[in-house]
């Protein structure tokens, strides 16, 4: 069965340092992963995501995460905060090696502030 | 641009009535989703469509709910004699994809808040 684990509800970080928003996933197969942010009342914003290839992945906003197999981890980094970057960001994970075209498993979450 | 449309944006309704939402996917995107996702928990997935064949339906979308996508375009989803449990945030996203198997991120609506007085 898939699972995605996020284990921090909350992460709070001063304007200008780095952050970094962990998760870490179970499949079977090979696994696509997604990150997603949340603004209040808003649907999800796509970030980036890995499907294969180099372990460091770049998405928007200046967002960057890395693929760890071996600790079963895609954790989200971004090198220096914004306070707009307070979100709800999730992590998310498909198994390549369903048939299925569907199913991606969401993370419970976690809400990043940036304070300024 | 013409991202994807979901309508209405907030429903208030008594328990028992039933509701129906729409969404309209981006145009070209022929895979379309729906979510739901209550308070301070990620979307839990409902239902999916390749074009208008409803593919796959999870556990949790009991035979209140009936999802469709007539034409392979918009899509509407109904829940029958509403219950206080089904208060929550319905998302609907598409995507596009080829063959089996498919990596392309799935673009969401803001969603359709249902709350159950």
């Amino acid at each position: 069965a898939q699972s995605v684990a996020q284990p921090e509800d909350q992460v709070n970080v001063a304007e200008g340092n780095p952050l970094t928003v962990k998760c870490t996933y179970s499949v079977s197969g090979n696994p696509y992963l997604f990150w997603y942010v949340q603004y209040p009342n808003r649907g999800l914003q796509f970030l980036l995501k890995y499907i294969t290839g180099d372990n460091l992945v770049k998405g928007s906003y200046g967002f960057e995460a890395e693929f760890n197999k071996s600790q079963t981890s895609f954790h989200l980094k971004k090198p220096s905060a914004l306070v707009s970057d307070s979100a709800l960001y999730f992590c998310a994970v498909r198994d390549s090696s369903r048939s299925s075209a569907s199913k991606i498993i969401f993370g419970s979450g976690t809400r990043l502030s940036i304070r300024p | 641009d013409t991202g994807v449309s979901q309508n209405p944006r907030h429903k208030i309704t008594k328990r028992g009535q039933n509701v129906t939402f729409r969404c309209d996917p981006i145009s070209e995107h022929n895979r379309l989703y729906w979510y739901r996702q209550t308070l301070g928990q990620g979307p839990e997935f409902l239902t999916y469509f390749q074009n208008e064949a409803q593919l796959e339906k999870s556990r949790l979308l009991s035979d209140r709910f009936s999802a469709e996508r007539p034409k392979g375009s918009f899509s509407t989803l109904e829940i029958q004699r509403t219950e206080q449990g089904d208060s929550a945030m319905y998302l609907c996203a598409s995507s596009l994809g080829t063959g089996g198997n498919s990596n392309q991120p799935q673009h969401f609506g803001d969603g359709t808040r249902l709350s159950i007085l």
